[in-house]
């Protein structure tokens, strides 16, 4: 059962246009959302993340939005650049007791930047 | 500044044989995570340590799988004896503080085992 999902396994966007990354959850004990971006042969990067108490978080040509009640998360790119092309990976985490917070990703979006 | 290190990068075993994976944290990161990464999926959690604690282990498959972080500084990850489900891309990651925002992860090592 994936608590995490990125339903999209690829996404090709024009250079200079907006790209939208979606990803749902299941789990609403997840208070803390993150987006890594992947390289191939390289170990994932933070990008972004967004506490569950905003609904928005922004940061340079990033911008991640949260819909609670819809338990849904995106990511907008824009204007898209061909160096964002990558794997794109949502992750959330709960912080539970003894400090055994947990962290689930998803399967990853491949976002292609067309020129 | 360096980041996390890990090695070998790639590693190919015949299954029932014993695999070691070596990381080597950034200086200073008092947390170290190690992640599998299937083929096709995000990366899964096998363990986190504090220092040289093992504060979460719950995801690890503890009857082949072992791990250990001396000094608090680099860390092994051992897989014995190796599975065909074993293959994948071990990765490592490591923080400044317990913070999954903050964390850096090294190149991993992909591990096929025939």
């Amino acid at each position: 059962d994936q608590q995490v999902k990125q339903n999209s396994p690829s996404l090709s966007v024009q250079e200079g246009r907006i790209s939208i990354l979606n990803c749902d959850y299941t789990n609403s004990m997840f208070d803390y959302f993150l987006w890594y971006k992947k390289y191939p042969a390289e170990g994932p990067t933070f990008l972004i993340s967004i506490s569950s108490i905003k609904d928005k978080n922004e940061d340079g040509r990033f911008t991640v939005f949260l819909n609670k009640s819809a338990k849904h998360l995106s990511l907008h790119i824009v204007p898209s650049q061909p160096g964002d092309s990558a794997v794109y990976f949502c992750a959330a985490s709960a912080v539970q007791v003894n400090r055994d917070d947990k962290i689930i990703f998803g399967k990853g979006t491949r976002l292609h930047i067309l020129p | 500044e360096a980041g996390v290190v890990q090695s070998p990068r790639y590693k190919i075993i015949e299954k029932k044989q014993p695999v070691a994976f070596w990381c080597n944290p950034i200086s200073g990161h008092n947390t170290l995570y190690w992640y599998r990464q299937n083929l096709g999926q995000g990366p899964e959690l096998l363990i986190r340590y504090e220092n040289e604690e093992a504060v979460d282990d719950s995801q690890l498959p503890k009857d082949r799988f072992s791990a250990e972080r001396l000094k608090g500084v680099d860390s092994t990850l051992k897989i014995q004896p190796a599975e065909l489900g074993d293959s994948a891309v071990y990765l490592c990651a490591s923080s400044l503080y317990s913070s999954y925002n903050e964390q850096f992860f090294g190149p991993g090592t992909r591990l096929t085992v025939l």
